[in-house]
């Protein structure tokens, strides 16, 4: 089936610091989606991506779905202690059935 | 805040038992779909509903089965529990099968 790869499965950065993940597919994909996941709390929509080559804000989050559309990546600016978590890329397929499929997740550690 | 609710928060149920959980939401959202979310991986989509009849499956045996009221709340239904089952169970809601909303979910523990 449909497989997404994300990386890195964790970073550990100072506070301060920008953090980069990204998240690739072997499917071509309609819609990327980035979702954010505290501690027993369902994830959270952070960024959704349309269309191939867009690039997206919201607020210090930036992501942009990728030209092959086979790729996205979220990028983290300024890192502040609340950025703690597991951060999720999720796609939808070209011949949509509208089921998401998600990557394993990058957990993100900040040092003191 | 997403305004999508599910009941209960945590279980723990043993094999063999059967199971119910529940989605609700603020707003009339009228399509739902149902996650599971082992330990340390992404959620995996069990199916979708909308407009009350399924609307897509994941990789999930028939024990796994959903029902969509008119007033779009959701259950989800697992029969003949297996200790793999133990997972956070999430429901995602939206409108119109576009990009869905989670809720906080409901952690099942079967021993």
């Amino acid at each position: 089936g449909q497989q997404l790869n994300q990386s890195p499965q964790s970073m550990f950065i100072q506070e301060g610091e920008d953090v980069s993940m990204n998240c690739t597919s072997s499917s071509i994909f309609n819609t990327w989606l980035w979702y954010k996941q505290d501690p027993g709390e369902g994830p959270v929509l952070l960024i959704a991506l349309y269309k191939a080559g867009e690039l997206t804000s919201n607020g210090r989050l930036t992501a942009q779905f990728g030209i092959t559309r086979k790729d996205s990546f979220l990028n983290i600016s300024a890192s502040i202690p609340s950025d703690v978590g597991i951060y999720f890329c999720a796609g939808q397929l070209m011949n949509r059935d509208d089921k998401i499929i998600f990557g394993k997740g990058t957990r993100l550690h900040i040092l003191p | 805040e997403t305004g999508v609710t599910q009941s209960p928060t945590h279980l723990i149920k043993t094999r063999g038992q059967q199971v119910t959980l529940r989605c609700s939401s603020q707003s009339g959202h009228n399509t739902v779909s149902w996650y599971q979310q082992a330990l340390g991986q992404g959620p995996q989509f069990i199916f979708q509903y909308y407009r009350e009849e399924e609307n897509g499956r994941g990789n999930f045996p028939p024990r796994f089965s959903g029902l969509q009221f008119p007033n779009y709340s959701s259950e989800l239904n697992v029969n003949a529990l297996e200790l793999d089952d133990s997972a956070l169970y999430l429901c995602a809601k939206g409108q119109n099968q576009e990009t869905q909303y989670f809720g906080p979910g409901t952690r099942l523990l079967v021993l």
